[in-house]
């Protein structure tokens, strides 16, 4: 079935440090990819997403490619703040039948120190 | 922000009894799903709705019963909770099942 795997965790970097969180999947077909952040005390928001290969998603400076050769979706920001303290999570939709779902992995908390 | 509200946020309860979490939506979406969030597993569906009265099992679905009867609730119920059930659950929508999920804030729950 299909699956997520991302890097082990949990991630502390220095404020303007450069992230990447690896992300890889296992899926029959074409899925969409997505990253999740929560923060803490909430629910997951929709950080961005790729529905294609090679394409790319971004938002409030974070960014990954959609990779089929290599099905990996790393997330990638140039310049962490203390604020993108959270969990974040890859998941990917599945195409097969009429109703998609989503598959999580498990998450990684990442801590920014001023 | 998706209108997403769960009820109850916090609850505790023993072994044995019933137990009901609510979901409860506004943006007037088709799908409606129950995961939970445990540590060192990301979230897992429970149960999924395509609509009302329309549902089916997710990956980990035994000991939970669901029920849709109006497009904004999706009610989930534990039978009788076990420890085991201890988690924070959160409730999500989509317009349809290839479309972005809005997760609502959760409810955790605690099984004594």
């Amino acid at each position: 079935g299909d699956s997520v795997t991302q890097m082990e965790g949990p991630v502390t970097l220095s404020e303007e440090a450069f992230l990447t969180i690896n992300c890889t999947y296992t899926a029959t077909g074409y899925p969409s990819l997505f990253w999740y952040v929560q923060y803490p005390g909430e629910g997951l928001q929709l950080l961005l997403k790729a529905t294609k290969a090679d394409d790319k998603g971004s938002n409030k400076g974070f960014e990954a490619t959609y990779r089929k050769e290599t099905t990996s979706f790393h997330l990638e920001k140039g310049s962490v703040q203390v604020s993108d303290s959270a969990v974040y999570f890859c998941a990917l939709s599945d195409l097969n039948g009429a109703n998609s779902k989503l598959t999580f992995g498990k998450g990684i908390t990442l801590s920014v120190r001023p | 922000d998706a209108g997403i509200t769960q009820s109850p946020r916090h609850k505790v309860t023993e072994t044995g009894t019933p137990v009901t979490l609510r979901c409860h939506q506004t943006e007037n979406h088709r799908y409606m799903y129950w995961y939970r969030q445990d540590p060192g597993h990301g979230l897992r569906l429970i149960h999924y709705s395509y609509g009302v009265k329309d549902t089916d099992k997710g990956e980990v679905s035994d000991g939970y019963s669901v029920s849709r009867s109006k497009t904004e609730d999706f009610l989930l119920t534990l039978e009788s909770a076990t420890s085991s059930q201890t988690s924070v659950y959160f409730c999500a929508i989509s317009q349809t099942s290839r479309e972005t999920q809005y997760f609502g804030p959760g409810t955790r729950l605690l099984v004594l």
